[in-house]
């Protein structure tokens, strides 16, 4: 079983609505989350990092950990086309990413 | 923002033959990282480098695979000899130890 869950696979939202994406750890090791973007022939870009329960926003952007269930989503408002990518969940059993392990991802379209 | 430059960006390679894939990481950035990604899906860990030496691998780290950084130049990962199924796209990626892993945008390797 893969450590880090990702749903939907593929997810496609009207420009300008709110896109949510769900990541999950079966490891109670791997507690520390980040979120990165990758579009198509780039590398992943890191969008943001969560560590504590609760939200954290950034911009149009918002994270949100649940550690007892080790359940990070990411909502993005006002989707844009540009915010068209794969999205990667990532976790690590420390705040350093050591050893940073990614989900299978989510593919997000956004419609003009 | 800071940048992590890969080169060969492609390379075709018969099969058995060795090929290195260099790393220029961010400047001042004491970790370094290879993952491996398959067909624009899921990031897989496959080595950290810190101080000279290896930290961690993962299995897919076969024992065909090598990781330096001589003297502080390229961090590079070599394959020797490399197999069908090592194509991929092979993402380099460094840190200050922090909690943000940046990626270059990738050598693609096709195995022929």
């Amino acid at each position: 079983q893969q450590k880090v869950q990702q749903s939907p696979e593929s997810l496609s939202v009207p420009e300008g609505g709110m896109a949510s994406l769900n990541c999950t750890s079966s490891d109670r090791n791997f507690q520390y989350f980040w979120w990165y973007r990758q579009h198509s022939g780039e590398g992943p870009k890191a969008l943001m990092s969560i560590f504590s329960d609760g939200d954290k926003k950034e911009g149009r952007f918002t994270a949100h950990l649940n550690k007892a269930s080790l359940h990070v989503s990411l909502h993005i408002r006002d989707s844009q086309p540009s915010d068209s990518a794969l999205y990667f969940c990532a976790a690590s059993a420390s705040s350093g990413s050591w050893q940073l392990i990614f989900g299978s991802g989510t593919q997000l379209t956004v419609m003009p | 923002g800071p940048k992590v430059l890969q080169i060969p960006s492609h390379q075709i390679i018969d099969m058995g033959q060795m090929v290195t894939l260099n790393c220029d990481p961010v400047s001042n950035h004491l970790y370094f990282y290879w993952y491996k990604q398959i067909l624009g899906q899921q990031m897989e860990f496959l080595v950290n480098f810190y101080n000279g030496k290896v930290m961690e691998k993962s299995k897919l780290f076969k024992d065909q695979f090598s990781v330096e950084r001589p003297d502080g130049s390229y961090f590079t990962l070599k394959i020797q000899p490399t197999a069908l199924e090592d194509s991929a796209v092979y993402f380099c990626a460094s840190s200050s130890g922090g909690d943000t892993l940046y990626f270059g945008e990738g050598s693609r390797l096709i195995v022929v």
